[in-house]
């Protein structure tokens, strides 16, 4: 596709229940990464892929947050028992990696993940 | 130490004013520091971003100035149109890359016609 596309655009789960988010990054971008982005805050890193390298899951907040992807194609973001704290805007964001270096990242428009 | 702290949190400029948003980091490490502009409900969108070989990036009205010994950066927005209203964030990592940036909290840009 022209972009990264997310879905599903917004989610409201109940507390407790798990979620599965799925991002589908730029054609041929072989990094990919998701972020974390609370109520009128920043951006937070939570997790990298690149080929088929192991990823970077150093910003996941708890172990049940996970993801995967599948060689350089489509990533889900799955969280498990979902608790309110988990509420935000899940954003994801593709690259080209040219040499060693991860050249412009491309964001979705994100996920909108409200627990009630 | 990985922590980027931008300045303003809002900001309300005329239109044709100047529009100025500033950040400071402590990672001496960061090498990559890209602006980014969000607009609700959509996705950060790149915006100019700057290297520590130089000290200042122009690109049409908007214009990143870095000074690596105060650790400090910052954009400044000439001529500010009502469509520059936004959110912007600023951004820095290691390796000269966009991989696992460290984001700031955001200033929300308000242009006033």
């Amino acid at each position: 596709g022209a972009g990264v596309s997310q879905s599903p655009s917004n989610k409201v789960t109940e507390k407790g229940k798990d979620v599965e988010l799925r991002c589908d990054p730029i054609s041929g971008h072989t990094a990919l990464y998701w972020y974390r982005q609370r109520l009128g805050q920043g951006l937070e890193f939570l997790i990298y892929f690149q080929g088929n390298s192991a990823p970077d899951k150093s910003g996941l907040p708890s172990d049940r947050f996970s993801a995967e992807r599948t060689g350089e194609s489509v990533s889900t973001l799955t969280i498990q028992r979902t608790q309110q704290e988990d509420s935000a805007v899940y954003l994801c964001a593709s690259s080209l990696i040219v040499g060693t270096v991860n050249t412009e990242a491309f964001f979705g428009q994100g996920t909108r993940l409200t627990v009630v | 130490q990985q922590q980027v702290k931008q300045s303003p949190q809002s900001l309300i400029v005329q239109k044709g004013g100047i529009s100025i948003i500033n950040c400071a980091y402590e990672n001496t490490a960061f090498d990559y520091f890209p602006w980014y502009q969000q607009f609700p409900g959509k996705g950060p969108a790149l915006l100019i971003a700057i290297r520590p070989d130089v000290s200042e990036k122009k690109e049409g009205r908007f214009t990143i100035s870095f000074n690596k010994s105060a650790k400090q950066f910052s954009l400044h927005i000439m001529d500010s149109q009502p469509g520059d209203s936004a959110t912007y964030f600023c951004a820095a990592s290691v390796s000269g890359s966009a991989r696992q940036l460290t984001f700031g909290s955001g200033t929300q840009l308000t242009v006033l016609p």
